[in-house]
């Protein structure tokens, strides 16, 4: 069983919907857990992050943690064009000071 | 906005090749890494770096490679004798309190 999975999409949305983003893990000592958009040839950027288990609202952005399932998701309100790019999942058991594990990315596409 | 910097943006060498990926962190971090990403790929942990010394490395993260701060702004990572299978894009990263901050990446093609 992989650390990280995450479907790889492509996800194809209309401007304006709600976003579902998900990765599922299998290492029960995460305790960090970050969103990253990666727009083509680019590097990552931090969207969210995350401690624990709950929920935390940034703008049009919400991310959820379950570790009871093993489970996040992001979600994306009142989705843009300029909101398409790959969204990368990643988690560690320590934050930052140890190394991330990523999911291999969902490609969304918002169109017009 | 303070950013992780990394040039080149590409690379091209020979298979058998020595080529040095350079960042500069952001300024008050004390913590680097380096991550590769092979086309179509994860985003894969490399290496970890503090006070001066490797805190981890992955697997990947063999003899061939090396890091270095050579003073207190620039970040290297070379790869002393590349291969195909080092094609790859590669990100320098900075944090600080947990949070990791990643440059553009250097495209590294061997041909």
């Amino acid at each position: 069983q992989k650390e990280v999975e995450q479907d790889p999409g492509p996800l194809s949305v209309p401007e304006g919907a709600i976003v579902s983003l998900n990765c599922t893990y299998s290492n029960s000592a995460f305790q960090y857990f970050m969103w990253y958009r990666q727009y083509s040839r680019k590097g990552p950027e931090l969207l969210m992050y995350t401690y624990s288990s709950g929920n935390k609202e940034d703008g049009r952005f919400t991310a959820q943690v379950d570790k009871s399932s093993k489970y996040i998701s992001l979600f994306i309100r009142d989705s843009q064009p300029s909101d398409s790019a790959t969204y990368l999942c990643a988690m560690s058991d320590s934050g930052g000071y140890n190394k991330l594990i990523f999911g291999a990315g969902t490609r969304l596409a918002v169109h017009p | 906005e303070p950013e992780v910097t990394q040039t080149p943006s590409h690379q091209v060498t020979q298979m058998g090749q020595e080529v040095i990926l350079r960042c500069v962190p952001i300024s008050n971090h004390l913590y680097f890494y380096w991550y590769r990403q092979i086309l179509g790929q994860k985003v894969e942990f490399l290496v970890s770096f503090y006070n001066n010394e490797i805190s981890e490395k992955s697997e990947i993260f063999d003899d061939q490679f090396s890091v270095e701060r050579p003073d207190g702004s620039n970040f290297t990572l070379k790869i002393r004798s590349t291969k195909l299978e080092d094609s790859a894009m590669y990100f320098c990263a900075s944090s600080e309190r947990g949070l990791l901050f990643f440059g553009s990446g250097t495209q590294l093609s061997v041909l």
